[in-house]
């Protein structure tokens, strides 16, 4: 597509319900991030993904949370057993590869948890 | 881990007024973003500096990389409402991730 897009741009759920969000990046794009924003904070690193591999994951704050790109275009980031402190906006962005460039974020999911 | 640490966090000023925006780390960078995230939007590309030393320049906008890569600077000249915005400095790790600083609001009064 033209541009990253994410979808549900909002989502509203109960605690203890599984969430999932989806990221379609720039098609010509090899690399697809996602981050974790708090309000006027900068983004925090979640996972990513190159292709369909996932090198790094580090930034999951826990195991409820899993990424997939399973053919190394759309992805999703499903968050299990949603508790309060998930609520924030979650952003995607998709590059052309690994340390080339410029990052193309999408408008973000924002989710809350009740 | 490489970090980022940005300053100020806050910044609130009056139009024509002029500001810097500071990015360090602990860890040299093999390469330094900049970006500019203004309201319910995501954040938008400025600048990427690669060389120590590197000057860049876009409009009112300059920014620096230090001589031995580990810290870089964002100066606004005489900062117009439309600068407003979070600003947010990111470097690759060696892992291929790519890590953000808090970020500094800016808010410009007319």
């Amino acid at each position: 597509g033209a541009g990253v897009s994410q979808s549900p741009r909002y989502k509203v759920t109960k605690r203890g319900q599984d969430v999932t969000l989806r990221c379609d990046p720039i098609s010509s794009h090899a690399t697809l991030y996602w981050y974790q924003q708090a309000l006027g904070q900068g983004p925090e690193f979640l996972t990513y993904f190159n292709y369909e591999a996932q090198p790094d994951k580090s930034g999951l704050p826990s195991d409820r949370f899993s990424a997939e790109r399973p053919e190394g275009s759309i992805s999703t980031l499903t968050i299990q057993r949603t508790e309060q402190r998930d609520s924030a906006m979650y952003r995607c962005a998709s590059s052309l590869g690994l340390y080339t460039g410029e990052l193309f974020f999408g408008e973000g999911s924002r989710l809350t948890v009740l | 881990t490489q970090l980022l640490e940005q300053s100020p966090q806050f910044l609130s000023i009056q139009e024509g007024e002029n500001l810097t925006v500071y990015c360090n780390s602990s860890s040299v960078f093999s390469s330094l973003q900049w970006y500019r995230q203004e309201p319910g939007e995501g954040p938008v590309l400025l600048v990427t500096v690669v060389t120590g030393g590197e000057v860049k320049k876009l409009k009112r906008l300059t920014f620096q990389f230090g001589d031995a890569r580990k810290d870089s600077s964002l100066h606004i000249t005489a900062a117009q409402p439309g600068d407003t915005g979070l600003y947010l400095c990111a470097s690759s790790s060696n892992t291929g991730k790519l890590i953000f600083g808090q970020g500094t609001t800016l808010q410009v009064k007319p």
